[in-house]
């Protein structure tokens, strides 16, 4: 049982469509990450909420656009992908300056086709 | 300089063997470090917090130098269950940022 999850788990997308992942998490956390993790490969950080403040955005191209409604919700926006954007994204959540650790999400496997 | 550096491994031991990981960071402004274990095709979940005077969970013990800026997690008597990637994760004080490491892959075998 995890206090954030992420839907859908399994995603196939074609390099025209449009989709969103989604996060929620429920642990009263005030900070929210999107990773992403391609095979064989480590995390990469791609996005940081800070109090719903995006404050880093790790020279992530523009055809993924993430979305902070409030301080439980986080989407990431997909569009126009690339076959090599195929992996494992995850979402994570943490407590700002209570410098504990970070909770994850069991991930959205996608695929682009 | 990665900020956080790993051996990515493979490490290959039996059951019942004892072995060691190694962790480096270059932000000495590091308050708060963890190792994180991944299963295959999972989320990474934490294992255990590491405590500057070290702390032991069962098997596990974690060791902190931050002189020397390195922390360690040492596994004793090794399972089959043990087979996974170990992530060094380390929270800058300044930037209050999780900064992770590549991973260490561990296979124990019987």
């Amino acid at each position: 049982e995890t206090g954030v999850t992420q839907t859908p788990r399994h995603l196939v997308m074609g390099m025209t469509n449009k989709k969103s992942l989604k996060c929620e998490q429920h642990l009263g956390h005030n900070a929210m990450y999107w990773y992403k993790q391609s095979a064989k490969k480590p995390l990469e950080l791609m996005f940081v909420y800070n109090f719903k403040e995006q404050t880093e955005n790790n020279s992530v191209p523009s055809r993924f656009s993430p979305e902070c409604p409030n301080s439980s919700h986080l989407f990431l926006h997909l569009h126009t992908l690339q076959p090599e954007d195929s992996a494992l994204y995850l979402c994570a959540s943490s407590q700002v300056g209570a410098r504990t650790e970070a909770f994850f999400g069991q991930g959205t496997r996608l695929t682009v086709v | 300089r990665k900020e956080v550096e790993q051996d990515p491994g493979p490490f290959n031991v039996p059951e019942g063997a004892t072995v060691a990981f190694n962790c480096t960071y270059s932000n000495s402004a590091s308050q708060s470090f963890f190792w994180y274990r991944q299963d295959c095709r999972k989320e990474p979940k934490l294992l255990m917090s590491v405590y500057s005077s070290g702390n032991e969970d069962g098997r596990f013990t974690a060791q902190l130098n931050r002189a020397s800026q390195y922390i360690s997690l040492l596994i004793r008597d090794s399972k089959l269950s043990d087979s996974a990637t170990y992530l060094c994760v380390v929270n800058e004080w300044d930037t209050d940022k999780l900064i992770f490491g590549t991973g260490t892959r561990l296979q124990v075998f019987p």
